[in-house]
């Protein structure tokens, strides 16, 4: 059975840092590529950044790229966001999420997510 | 970046009785390579996101045959042939032919 499961999310003063992790389980991790989507308290989901397989190629959108850095490791089937400047808006339930299809790059379509994580900027 | 527009942004739906969802796009999601890359969410109350649809018109395995997807280019529908109290929430049509990857902004599902 595929199981996701972040932490490491809470409160965090504008400007802080946090680092995201995702336990993957059930599926062969290092051979799919991963997404982290998030989404603000009562609002829609946002694409926030994927990276590959190997962890070679990553993504990230406009709104996060140069304060989060996305990476993973294969031997301990994690993922994680770095998360660094945070500001207000960051304040979203983030979601890891495996890729449906093996092999690929990118992330183009989602099929299994974790519960999410919670992270507040807040002073 | 493109920009997805879903209507309408709620609905409201007697059990038994057929929904309807749009989802139209700022540029063609049909790749050179001949997919489409266009999927439907769903988002129950309280729970994370679930794959419905992907590339237009493909369920995800244990999806109900009552939801379907088409379209083409820029338009594109997710239509519930009969709908159940358990398909309450939120859906999301998203995009992944570029980067950035983008969602609609949502269409909320109640029962009447």
């Amino acid at each position: 059975e595929v199981q996701l499961l972040e932490s490491g999310g809470g409160l965090v003063q504008p400007g802080g840092s946090l680092r995201l992790s995702c336990a993957a389980s059930g599926f062969s991790f290092s051979t799919y590529a991963m997404n982290w989507v998030r989404q603000a308290p009562g609002k829609g989901l946002e694409w926030v950044s994927g990276v590959s397989g190997s962890g070679g190629s990553t993504y990230y959108a406009d709104s996060v790229k140069g304060r989060f850095t996305i990476s993973r490791d294969n031997s301990k089937n994690t993922l994680y966001l770095q998360m660094n400047s945070l500001r207000a808006d960051d304040t979203a339930v983030y979601y890891c999420a495996k890729a449906l299809l093996r092999g690929y790059s990118r992330v183009y379509y989602s099929d299994y997510w974790g519960q999410g994580t919670l992270v507040t900027v807040s002073s | 970046d493109i920009v997805m527009t879903q209507t309408p942004l709620s609905l409201s739906v007697t059990p038994g009785q057929p929904a309807s969802i749009s989802c139209k796009s700022s540029q063609s999601l049909l790749h050179s390579a001949g997919k489409t890359y266009l999927s439907w969410y769903l988002q129950k109350p309280g729970q994370s996101p679930q794959l419905l649809i992907y590339e237009v018109s493909n369920r995800f395995s244990g999806v109900p045959h009552r939801f379907s997807g088409s379209g083409s280019g820029t338009d594109f529908t997710l239509k519930i042939s009969r709908v159940e109290a358990e398909d309450v929430g939120v859906y999301y049509c998203m995009q992944s032919i570029q980067l950035p990857y983008s969602f609609g902004q949502g269409t909320k599902l109640e029962i009447k």
